[in-house]
């Protein structure tokens, strides 16, 4: 069936590297995508999102990038810090007929070594 | 943005009970879902809580074992009936304010079935 998966169960960096996890989706008519941030005993926080007719979206130290003809999507973080250590969970929404509902990739463990 | 705070934070149930979860967010939000996460796991959804209406719920899921209501624009609850071992998860509430847009996540209710 269809979903979003990712590349990487886990990723390990050292402090102050860049960090890029990966996403990859299959339905072609999703239109918008999101990336969440989990951090143990928490619920997900919205980092930054991204709709199909951008390829590029920016934020404070992290950058999404959204390739649409291999329906891959990534996360970049600038300067890893040790409170990024989380994981990280990409969302895709199939369009607004499906009325906001997002499906989830698997995540990623991202730990961040000082 | 929006604040959503959900309660119990976590319980520990016997087997065969029942447990509501309630969710409450701090503006009023035109989506809000309910979502299950299984340790090590990523998010599944259960269902869309309707306002003034019943849920729509996924693939798996059905009214008798997940009951749901939603009063009103700002205010859903989850039960969990009839509980099993196998129902020991995390239950995440989320809310958006549009189609399509961003959802925001409570800190969600873990739940341990003995």
């Amino acid at each position: 069936g269809e979903s979003v998966g990712l590349h990487l169960p886990t990723l390990s960096v050292q402090e102050g590297d860049n960090s890029i996890i990966n996403c990859a989706y299959s339905n072609s008519a999703s239109d918008y995508f999101i990336w969440y941030k989990q951090e143990s005993g928490k619920g997900p926080q919205f980092i930054i999102d991204i709709r199909s007719n951008m390829d590029k979206r920016q934020g404070q130290r992290v950058t999404v990038l959204l390739n649409k003809t291999v329906k891959h999507l990534s996360l970049q973080i600038a300067a890893t810090q040790p409170g990024d250590s989380a994981v990280y969970f990409c969302a895709e929404n199939k369009g607004w007929t499906s009325g906001s509902r997002l499906t989830f990739g698997e995540g990623t463990q991202l730990t961040v070594n000082p | 943005s929006a604040v959503i705070s959900q309660k119990p934070s976590r319980d520990i149930c016997q087997r065969g009970t029942s447990l509501t979860i309630q969710c409450q967010v701090d503006s009023q939000v035109t989506m809000m879902f309910w979502y299950r996460q299984q340790p090590g796991q990523s998010l599944t959804l259960i269902a869309t809580a309707n306002q003034g209406s019943e849920a729509t719920y996924e693939s798996g899921f059905v009214i008798d074992k997940f009951p749901i209501s939603r009063p009103n624009l700002t205010f859903s609850t989850l039960t969990v009936s009839n509980m099993s071992p196998e129902d020991s998860s995390i239950y995440l509430c989320s809310g958006g304010h549009a189609t399509n847009e961003k959802l925001f996540f409570g800190s969600g209710t873990q739940l341990s079935v003995l």
